[in-house]
């Protein structure tokens, strides 16, 4: 079946646009995770959604970070007035179900960001 | 919350050889470990995990260990390939909680 699916691939953008990155679950997954990954950098977590609800939004390093969930399925996350440290791998998860936390987070190929 | 510690950033070995990438974990509430090997360029993939009723999974040449007493666990490659070559991050979740905490990673190098 069809895997996590993430776009654009790639983004470039002038300082201070705002951009908006979409991410298509796994049919059915319940659970969807942003991830930022910084070139040669680990994963940091941004926000997590169960359903619709972003029971923890803990990550988002600024108020210019938002992101919704529709339908409990796609994902967008916007940044506004983007910055030059925003440049970096975007990555969505997704996973059946958060029952547990246990479960398999399957990841999407990633947007690469360019602020220039 | 969690913090996740791994260790080498960077493992260069020689094919045939074994790598050791160890973690640890500093809450003890945490219950599941995955392991996640990503290619250059590629996306995050699960290859193993490990859960804290079990000690030692293995899975053909990758195997996981895990100490709940010493808050550790460790990613085992024997016989190591050029294809292992990747960078493999670490991660732990409590069952409470609702987020996985990653290690910052280790770039595995496998010479021919």
């Amino acid at each position: 079946g069809a895997g996590v699916s993430q776009s654009p691939s790639n983004k470039v953008t002038e300082k201070g646009k705002d951009v908006e990155l979409r991410c298509d679950p796994i049919s059915g997954h319940t659970a969807l995770y942003w991830y930022r990954q910084s070139l040669g950098q680990g994963l940091e977590f941004l926000i997590y959604f169960q359903g619709n609800s972003a029971p923890d939004k803990s990550g988002l390093p600024s108020d210019r970070f938002s992101a919704e969930r529709t339908g409990g399925s796609v994902s967008t996350l916007t940044i506004q007035r983007t910055q030059q440290e925003d440049s970096a791998v975007y990555l969505c998860a997704s996973s059946p179900d958060r029952t547990g936390g246990d479960n398999e987070q399957f990841f999407g190929p990633g947007t690469r960001l360019t602020v220039l | 919350g969690e913090n996740v510690e791994q260790h080498p950033s960077t493992l260069s070995v020689q094919e045939g050889d074994s790598a050791v990438i160890k973690c640890t974990y500093s809450d003890s509430a945490s219950n599941y470990f995955p392991w996640y090997k990503q290619e250059l360029g590629k996306r995050p993939q699960l290859i193993i995990d490990i859960r804290s009723n079990v000690g030692e999974k293995k899975d053909q040449r990758i195997a996981v260990t895990l100490n709940k007493t010493a808050k550790h666990f460790s990613l085992h490659i024997t016989e190591t390939q050029p294809e292992d070559s990747a960078v493999y991050f670490c991660a732990a979740i409590s069952y409470w909680d609702s987020t996985l905490t990653f290690g910052k990673g280790t770039m595995l190098l496998v010479s021919p």
